[in-house]
């Protein structure tokens, strides 16, 4: 089971709030990523991050954005939320240089956008 | 697009059963992962085989590795309703990302 966690698991809001989804990995990874997964469907890379203060741009175009103060912390923030936003956020990390980019992923949070 | 198509999109056998599925990439590769994912859950990381690998095992799963095909797969052996999931192959072009496919959604009937 690798150490990376998600919160909240689940996400039901109304449009137009904010909302900050929280990813945290205990195992020291330099990079941090974010990927939106609608069901049965490819994962999208929306963010990506090389280490703290470093956040870049996925190959899908999002709304949402992202930080990296800490190496442990990588939280994605939605400014305005809107039914298109509905889906489920993968976070992951990876430490290239131990094991080839093998990815650990969180459990995942499912938001529905009413 | 540079994602792994894994094929078939989706397979359904019997516990017991060998399940078998493809994986096809564009261009040369560092590496190519499996990776296993949960209705509703993140992905598990299976298996990595390495561009001048042919053939990788890890208890029930092997991996192989046709880079002149540019084409790899995974059998999982003697299938248990425990292995019901999405599995997808994620080719390392060494780009700092992995790019997934849509996956094979294997179902697996006790």
């Amino acid at each position: 089971e690798a150490d990376i966690y998600q919160t909240p698991r689940y996400l039901v809001i109304g449009t137009g709030k904010k909302i900050t989804l929280e990813c945290s990995q205990t195992m020291g990874h330099d990079k941090m990523y974010w990927y939106q997964q609608d069901p049965g469907m490819e994962l999208h890379l929306i963010h990506y991050s090389y280490g703290v203060n470093s956040t870049e741009k996925g190959d899908l175009s999002s709304e949402s954005t992202v930080s990296r103060i800490r190496t442990e912390h990588f939280p994605l923030t939605l400014e305005s939320a809107r039914p298109s936003h509905t889906s489920q956020y993968l976070c992951a990390s990876s430490a290239p240089r131990l094991a080839a980019d093998t990815q650990y992923f969180g459990p995942g949070t499912r938001l529905t956008v009413l | 697009s540079q994602q792994g198509e894994e094929d078939p999109q989706a397979l359904s056998i019997q516990e017991g059963e060998n399940a078998t599925m493809n994986c096809s990439y564009k261009t040369s590769i560092n590496n190519l992962q499996w990776y296993r994912q949960n209705s509703g859950r993140g992905l598990v990381h299976l298996i990595l085989i390495r561009s001048n690998e042919r053939e990788k095992h890890s208890g029930r799963l092997r991996v192989t590795l046709d880079t002149s095909k540019k084409s790899s797969s995974l059998l999982i052996t003697a299938s248990r309703a425990a292995d019901t999931a999405s599995y997808f192959c994620a080719p390392d072009y060494n780009t700092d990302k992995l790019i997934f496919g849509t996956g094979t959604r294997l179902q697996v009937f006790p």
